[in-house]
């Protein structure tokens, strides 16, 4: 079993829809959660980073996180275009920088 | 903010000859860096970690003898492919921690090697 589950999707939505993403965990050491954007070619641009339980908010993203469940989420709300890109879930522990990755989600908003 | 830059941003080499790729933290410093290696559609694995001033730490299943990695100074970190075959064809992407927070990393462009 890998440490980090993620569906690697393929997930096609509209313009405007909401984009909800997920990675499952199984190391009850990590305690750091961040979620990457990264477009073709290039190197991931991290979106959120949160390390408690429950809800963080930026902008049009929304992380969650339940330690309970070992599930973190994020939401995209009013989706663009621009939005295409492969997401990926990133988490470590407590003073370890080193980052287990999930497989990445391949997001695509329509126009 | 902090920017961590990779050069080149892609190489074609011969099989047979090493490449040198280069990872440079360009306003801040980083004693850590670290190697990732990404297959197409698949994801980010740790290569090993690159620690300035000692011999880098490599994940298991990582030849240390063909992936050299010399951490030269607090803001450059190399990574040397030995002897590279097709196989070793990939993207080649460095991090480094953010020095206000140590959790957070901030990645490079990435490096496209093929070898033919």
């Amino acid at each position: 079993q890998k440490e980090v589950e993620q569906d690697p999707g393929p997930l096609s939505v509209p313009e405007g829809a909401i984009v909800s993403l997920n990675c499952t965990y199984s190391n009850s050491a990590f305690q750091y959660f961040m979620w990457y954007r990264q477009y073709s070619r290039k190197g991931p641009e991290l979106l959120m980073y949160t390390y408690s339980s429950g809800n963080k908010e930026d902008g049009r993203f929304t992380a969650q996180v339940d330690k309970s469940s070992k599930y973190i989420s994020l939401f995209i709300r009013d989706s663009q275009p621009s939005d295409s890109a492969t997401y990926l879930c990133a988490m470590s522990s407590l003073n370890d920088y080193k980052l287990s990755f999930g497989a990445g989600t391949t997001v695509t908003v329509r126009a | 903010g902090a920017v961590v830059s990779q050069h080149p941003s892609r190489v074609i080499c011969k099989s047979g000859t090493s490449v040198k790729i280069e990872c440079r933290s360009l306003d801040f410093q980083a004693t850590t860096m670290f190697w990732y290696r990404q297959f197409p559609k698949q994801s980010l694995m740790l290569m090993a970690t690159s620690n300035e001033g000692s011999k880098a730490t490599y994940e298991q299943g990582v030849e240390k003898d063909k992936f050299l990695i010399n951490h030269a100074s607090l803001t450059l970190s190399t990574l040397t492919v030995t002897s590279a075959h097709p196989e070793d064809s990939s993207f080649y992407i460095c991090s480094a921690p953010n020095p206000g927070l140590a959790d957070e990393q901030y990645f490079g462009p990435g490096t496209r090697l093929t070898v033919t």
